[in-house]
C-alpha cells in the first residue's frame, strides 16, 4: 500500500512566522502534490512537482513556496504566515504521470495561523 | 469553467442499505480519467475506485462500484451494503487531456445510521 506521511495532523503558528509543512512517500513516485482544502471552496492546487527540483505552479501558488530536494520528499512553505492561509492542507502522489494514475493522500495537515 | 458538478444536498441511509452519489463532469477529451475518493471527519483522503474513459466495463472495488455512463458524462457511485464507517464527504474527480491535475467536485456528505 502507497504510505504518504505528512510531519503534523494539527499545527498552530503565528502571523509572520515561516512555516514548513513536510511530506513524504514510500512508493518511488514521480509526483507529488500540495493541496488546500476549505469548506465551500472544495480542493484547489497549490504547487506540484513532476521531478527531483522540478515544480510547477497550481491554481493558488501566491504566499507559498515548495522544495523537493529529495524524490520522496515535498515541502511546503508559507513564507511568512497570514491568517488566511488557515486551511486544511493535503499532501498527495502519483506514481507517473499519466490520466489514469490516481492520487493518493497523506492524512492532512489542519493549520491554523493565530 | 467547472468539469465535476455533485449537487446533492447531505444524505442519510439507512444502515446495509445502498447509496447512490452523483457525479456529472464536462470535458472534450476523449481520454479522461474518474476517481472516487472519501474524506471522513478525521481528514484523510481515501482513493475508492477508478474509472477510465475507454472501459467498457463499469469499476468495481469490494462494495463500491461506477455506474459509468459516458453519453450522460455521469460516472455515480454505488456504495452497496452501507456500513457506519462510511459515514463521510465522497469527492469525484477527473483528469482529462494530459494533464497532470485532478479537477475535484465539492463532495457529497454521507451519514450512515443504524
Amino acid at each position: 500500500d502507497v504510505k504518504v506521511t505528512q510531519s503534523s495532523r494539527y499545527l498552530v503558528k503565528r502571523t509572520g512566522e515561516k512555516v514548513f509543512l513536510e511530506c513524504v512517500q514510500d512508493m518511488d513516485h514521480e509526483n507529488m502534490f500540495w493541496y488546500r482544502q476549505d469548506p465551500g471552496l472544495g480542493l484547489r492546487l497549490i504547487y506540484f512537482s513532476y521531478d527531483v527540483k522540478m515544480k510547477e505552479k497550481g491554481d493558488i501558488p501566491e504566499g507559498y513556496s515548495v522544495s523537493r530536494e529529495k524524490k520522496e520528499r515535498f515541502s511546503l512553505i508559507l513564507e511568512s504566515a497570514s491568517t488566511n492561509q488557515t486551511s486544511m492542507y493535503l499532501c498527495a502522489s502519483s506514481l507517473v504521470l499519466g490520466i489514469h494514475q490516481p492520487q493518493h493522500f497523506g492524512d492532512g495537515t489542519r493549520l491554523s495561523i493565530l | 469553467a467547472q468539469k465535476i458538478t455533485q449537487t446533492q444536498p447531505g444524505m442519510f441511509v439507512q444502515e446495509k442499505e445502498a447509496v447512490t452519489l452523483d457525479c456529472t463532469y464536462d470535458t472534450s477529451d476523449q481520454s479522461y480519467g474518474l476517481f472516487w475518493y472519501k474524506q471522513p471527519s478525521s481528514g484523510e483522503m481515501i482513493f475508492l475506485i477508478y474509472q477510465g474513459s475507454y472501459d467498457e466495463q463499469n469499476a468495481t472495488e469490494g462494495r463500491y462500484s461506477l455506474n459509468f455512463q459516458k453519453a450522460r458524462k455521469s460516472a455515480n457511485l454505488v456504495i452497496s451494503a452501507s456500513q457506519l464507517g462510511d459515514s463521510a464527504m465522497y469527492f469525484c474527480a477527473m483528469r482529462d487531456g494530459g494533464n497532470n491535475r485532478l479537477a475535484f467536485g465539492k463532495g457529497n456528505q454521507v451519514v450512515v445510521i443504524p
